[in-house]
């Protein structure tokens, strides 16, 4: 158990709709990480919090928005849903202290999304 | 841009063998980390091993080892007595560390590794 936890484990839902996915990250963490893993694409990186603020952007759709709360949880949603939206969603933490940066992303279990 | 090439899409090992998965990479970057994620069945994505790119040392953890060779830029998982619970894809992934800049994670394709017994 790395600490991370996700929820919904599973999601399915229709084209045109909109979700949300929830993480908690690891005690401490300030930083959370949104990945996307699909067939063809792999593992792809969305979007890094940090403390609250968006700190990175990857290949992250318009459609897709994201959030760090002041507890530090983060949510990922995801509107107008298409089929090639399904895909396993992952987020990680990672721990960064002043004067000290641990560079070790730790995983959540993640959540599977299937648009039908 | 990084990119991470596993060219082994997928490989076998006899239980209690010895296997090793290869990992290129591509960087300008003089400090970087590199890691081994393992994702069984289950999906859940786990810390393998990590190794920092200026210690020359070779990173090692129980029955798994790695082979980092900088200036080739080639970093090689070896897993010792393989069990059956080793069976999983395996990820190879590098992250540079930030300076005002992204600290995603980039992956590679992945290697499933089936462990017969």
């Amino acid at each position: 158990d790395s600490g991370v936890t996700q929820t919904p484990k599973h999601l399915i839902t229709a084209t045109g709709q909109r979700v949300t996915l929830r993480c908690s990250p690891r005690s401490g963490d300030l930083s959370v990480y949104w990945y996307q893993q699909s067939l063809d694409q792999g593992l792809q990186f969305l979007i890094q919090y940090y403390n609250g603020e968006e700190r990175a952007k990857g290949n992250i759709l318009e459609r897709f928005s994201a959030q760090q709360f002041p507890d530090l949880h983060s949510e990922l949603n995801l509107s107008s849903l298409e089929l090639g939206d399904s895909a396993l969603y992952f987020c990680a933490s990672r721990k960064i202290l002043a004067g000290v940066d641990t560079d070790t992303q730790y995983f959540g279990p993640g959540t599977r999304l299937t648009v039908l | 841009a990084q990119t991470v090439t596993q060219s082994q899409p997928e490989m076998s090992v006899q239980e209690a063998e010895t296997v090793t998965l290869s990992c290129t990479y591509d960087t300008s970057e003089s400090d970087y980390y590199l890691f081994w994620y393992k994702q069984p069945p289950s999906r859940q994505m786990i810390l393998v091993i990590r190794q920092e790119a200026y210690k020359q040392q070779n990173a090692t953890e129980n029955r798994f080892s790695v082979n980092f060779q900088k200036a080739a830029k080639s970093f090689s998982l070896k897993i010792s007595d393989s069990q059956l619970g080793d069976a999983a894809m395996y990820f190879c992934a590098y992250v540079h560390p930030p300076q005002g800049g992204s600290e995603k994670l980039v992956f590679g394709k992945g290697t499933k590794l089936t462990v017969n017994p």
